[in-house]
């Protein structure tokens, strides 16, 4: 089944970067689009960023656009979320997720446990 | 973007009953390739979100057939023919029709 385990959250200082890794297994990893997607603490869920099967296309939440750099290796079955000035507005637990099959447009059908990271001085 | 909005925001319910939670839309989710990306997830205590129904009505592996979902344009609902014990959590709406992805702000179901 879809197993997707996140790694790379920690406590870090505002302005400093963090990059966080999704190793994903047991579905086909190179013909799937993926998400990431946040969580602060006690609150809901924000969408951060989606990256298509092969990279072509990106697309980011404008809270994170411009510091945040989504990418993947498929010879490695890994998707990546590079983080950099981070503020403690980012302090959350980040999930990685596998698109639902079909276009750039579907939402997360399975998402990982997630990797909390502490934005603080 | 496109602001979700559900309604209530919690409800306690007694084992067998039913319930039902209603997602608005600040915008028409259909998309002009003739879908309608809207989607309902459960996030259980301590765990991560499970889909449970994209594209408004469409149940994801593995669902129950006591979770239905229905609407169009921006009026969506979701209904639970017979609440159980298993299903406390919150439930969110989320639209993909436009990017940023958006979420409602939760629905927080209890058991009575």
């Amino acid at each position: 089944q879809v197993q997707l385990v996140e790694s790379g959250g920690g406590v870090v200082q505002p302005g400093r970067s963090l990059r966080l890794s999704c190793a994903a297994s047991g579905f086909t990893f190179n013909i799937y689009g993926m998400h990431w997607v946040r969580q602060a603490p006690g609150k809901g869920l924000e969408w951060v960023a989606v990256i298509s099967y092969d990279g072509s296309n990106i697309f980011y939440a404008d809270s994170v656009s411009g510091r945040f750099t989504i990418s993947r290796d498929n010879s490695r079955n890994t998707l990546y979320l590079q983080m950099s000035s981070l503020r403690s507005e980012d302090t959350a637990v980040y999930y990685c997720a596998k698109k639902y099959e079909g276009s750039i447009f579907e939402a997360p059908d399975s998402w990982g446990q997630g990797t909390l990271v502490t934005v603080s001085p | 973007d496109i602001v979700m909005t559900q309604s209530p925001l919690s409800l306690s319910v007694t084992p067998g009953q039913p319930a039902s939670i209603s997602c608005k839309s600040s915008q028409s989710l259909l998309k002009s390739d003739g879908k309608t990306y809207l989607y309902w997830y459960l996030q259980k205590p301590g765990q991560s979100p499970q889909l449970l129904i994209h594209k408004v009505y469409n149940r994801f592996s593995g669902v129950p057939d006591r979770f239905s979902g229905s609407g169009s344009g921006t009026d969506f609902t979701l209904k639970i023919s017979r609440v159980e014990a298993e299903d406390v959590g919150v439930y969110y709406c989320t639209q993909s029709t436009q990017f940023p992805v958006t979420f409602g702000q939760g629905t927080k179901l209890e058991i009575k």
